[in-house]
């Protein structure tokens, strides 16, 4: 149990384009997702929080108009890169925690974006 | 705020050695605990956790004990494989905000030979 999966598994895209990544809790409802990226062997850093059905709470630094981050259901949050540029390339990770279950959190596979 | 440190890799071994890979952390509070594991090119799994001091995690071979005292989740495996190379990250949850959000050390880098 407890399985999130992300898609795409990988994605390229030209500069300036929007690319959108899905994460899904498949088997239990996910109160709360969290976004992280991660640069090659570096470790993760929190992008955003998105609670189901209220705004994304984004760390500092993170611009919320380049990453929109919508978490329309219990089971469903993307993360769009608007306008993604070549730095913008990178692994992003979502998280998900299960509805009253407050410390654990569960891992997608990952998605890598390469943009041109 | 809070933090975790992590023993700077790579850390190299032979297959069937004794691995520690230290952990400490700064935290107000008493935090929840958590050694993930990441094998290439994928996201992370959840090796074991501990919620409070003196508590043991333990999964796959691999353990760890909640100090307190000492603030410190040194993971430790008494024998590797081959199949362990991996990237190991720990981590504490941090409940400030009401959001439990997950910090993470660097990370540290694990590879077995035979």
């Amino acid at each position: 149990g407890a399985v999130v999966s992300q898609h795409p598994s990988w994605v390229i895209c030209k500069s300036g384009t929007s690319v959108k990544i899905e994460c899904r809790s498949l088997d239990f409802q996910a109160t709360t997702m969290f976004w992280y990226r991660q640069f090659p062997k570096q470790s993760l850093m929190l992008m955003a929080t998105s609670n189901e059905g209220s705004k994304a709470t984004y760390e500092q630094g993170v611009e919320k108009d380049k990453f929109l981050i919508n978490h329309a259901s219990l089971t469903l949050s993307t993360l769009t890169v608007t306008s993604a540029h070549p730095e913008d390339s990178s692994f992003y990770i979502c998280s998900a925690r299960e509805r009253g279950i407050r410390d654990e959190q569960f891992f997608g596979p990952g998605t890598r974006l390469t943009v041109l | 705020g809070n933090s975790v440190t992590q023993m700077e890799g790579p850390v190299t071994l032979s297959e069937e050695a004794f691995l520690t890979i230290n952990c400490t952390y700064t935290a107000t509070g008493y935090p929840s605990l958590f050694w993930y594991v990441q094998y290439p090119g994928e996201g992370l799994q959840l090796l074991l956790k501990a919620t409070k001091a003196d508590d043991k995690g333990s999964n796959k071979g691999f353990e760890a004990t909640y100090r307190k005292e000492t603030t410190s989740f040194h993971l430790e495996k008494g024998s590797v494989q081959v199949s362990d190379s991996a990237v190991y990250f720990c981590a504490l949850s941090d409940r400030g905000g009401g959001y439990n959000k997950l910090i993470f050390g660097a990370g540290t880098r694990l590879a077995v030979h035979p």
